[in-house]
């Protein structure tokens, strides 16, 4: 099975911040990697997808790079909704695996 | 409205069964192919199963391979996840998710199901 590894697992940011997260592949998934958003006791919803496409509805300020084994999501100025986990899944090969995400907290 | 709505869980011994609905809205569940995907309270997603648009490919992880059976009834646009000798560890939230080419585009609002004697 693929391995998905998120950095860091946690992190405090400002209203406004721009951040980023990364995602790594313990092998190369090319371009197959997309993005969840997940806010408290809420389901997931598809951020990102093809690593850098950006879901019908998601705002701008959100976007994706990477292929091969390393991939980053960025925020560009974060909105109070922004605050959340983000997982990375990647889709080429099953199983389908995530990443034990990571949590952006106000700081 | 495009929707999945989950439905099913509960409270189950341990060895126990349950089984889960999935119901599609607002689009042709026969379309797609489906997940379920699976959250242990204040972890993270665990994909589970898979089943393509006419049920003839299925996909388990291995933690739950030879205890769950994902079906689905295309004509009734629902979902289902059968769940035979449950565990402690099988408690968790579960999510139908629909996927559109790769990406999951659509997920259920979950079920919560509770392995506990």
């Amino acid at each position: 099975d693929i391995q998905m590894t998120q950095s860091p697992a946690s992190l405090s940011a400002s209203v406004g911040d721009r951040v980023t997260l990364t995602c790594r592949a313990s092998q190369s998934i090319a371009s197959y990697l997309n993005w969840y958003q997940q806010r408290p006791g809420k389901a997931p919803t598809l951020l990102i997808f093809g690593a850098s496409s950006l879901h019908s509805g998601v705002p701008s300020r959100f976007s994706g790079s990477g292929s091969g084994t390393d991939f980053t999501l960025t925020i560009s100025s974060l909105q109070p909704e922004d605050f959340a986990t983000y997982y990375c899944q990647q889709s080429y090969s099953a199983p389908r695996t995530f990443g034990q995400g990571t949590k952006l907290e106000i700081k | 409205e495009v929707q999945l709505e989950e439905s099913g869980g509960g409270l189950a011994q341990p060895g126990g069964s349950l089984r889960l609905s999935c119901a599609a809205s607002g689009f042709t569940l026969s379309s797609y192919d489906m997940n379920w995907v699976r959250q242990a309270p204040g972890k993270g997603l665990e994909w589970i199963s898979f089943i393509s648009r006419t049920s003839g490919i299925k996909h388990y992880a291995d933690s739950v391979k030879g205890r769950f059976t994902v079906s689905r009834d295309n004509a009734k646009n629902l979902l289902y996840l059968h769940m035979n000798s449950l565990r402690a560890e099988d408690t968790a939230v579960y999510y139908c998710a629909r996927e559109q080419w790769d990406p999951f585009d659509l997920w259920g609002l979950g079920t919560l199901v509770t392995v506990s004697s």
